[in-house]
């Protein structure tokens, strides 16, 4: 069983690009959280997907945006990137809201 | 507004020891209180949780330590080994139907010593 994928696992943007990372849960899993982790910090929850809509988000502007799809699987787009938004950009499955399992995440470097 | 706080921020044991990491958090509707490891590079993997209505959890040699009415919970390491290095967040969150956000502390990275 494939526990959370995420890609790409590393990306280098410039200032001002627009980036989409993707999230594939754990089989059987269907809520999809995001959060991002700054260096040496706990992760900050960004938003969570549930039957494809948008169900609970957290302080991050609108340039931070996401989808899921039918089959679960999710995308976070942020527009208008900053330097602040360099991180480790990390996704969760979950399914009865407990035993959230966590991805390799997606390591966001912008320039 | 930091709901969760956590410390130390970091830990040296020496092998055999006991880790002891603590977290403190503010908002009474919380009811599930998990403990993550993760590894440099790595996402967070999930070792222990508790819910509110038991005071203690234990799972191989790691132990969840929780206090209600001071709105306190801790993790234990027993017999803490080198592979035990990493950094340690507590989160806690309210589940409310479907899933439900977490708010992490702030981690604690720990080295366990030969």
């Amino acid at each position: 069983d494939a526990g959370v994928t995420q890609s790409p696992t590393h990306l280098i943007k410039t200032r001002g690009q627009q980036v989409t990372l993707r999230c594939s849960p754990k089989s059987g899993h269907d809520t999809v959280s995001w959060y991002q982790q700054a260096l040496g910090q706990g992760p900050q929850f960004i938003f969570q997907y549930y039957e494809e809509e948008e169900r609970q988000r957290g302080n991050f502007p609108d340039r931070f945006s996401g989808h899921q799809f039918p089959n679960y699987s999710s995308e976070l787009n942020v527009n208008a990137l900053l330097l602040g938004d360099s991180a480790l950009y990390l996704c969760a499955s979950s399914w009865t809201g407990l035993m959230a399992f966590f991805g390799q995440g997606t390591r966001l470097t912008v320039v | 507004q930091q709901q969760v706080k956590q410390s130390p921020q970091s830990l040296i044991v020496q092998k055999g020891g006991i880790s002891i990491i603590n977290c403190a958090y503010e908002n009474t509707a919380f009811d599930y209180f998990p403990w993550y490891q993760q590894f440099p590079g790595k996402g967070p993997a999930l070792l222990i949780a508790i819910r509110p209505d038991v005071s203690e959890k234990k799972e191989g040699r790691f132990t969840i330590s929780f206090n209600k009415s001071a709105k306190q919970f801790s993790l234990h390491i027993m017999d803490s080994q080198p592979g035990d290095s990493a950094t340690y967040f507590c989160a806690a969150s309210k589940i409310s139907g479907t899933a439900s956000k977490l708010t992490f502390g702030t981690g604690t990275r720990l080295q366990v010593t030969l």
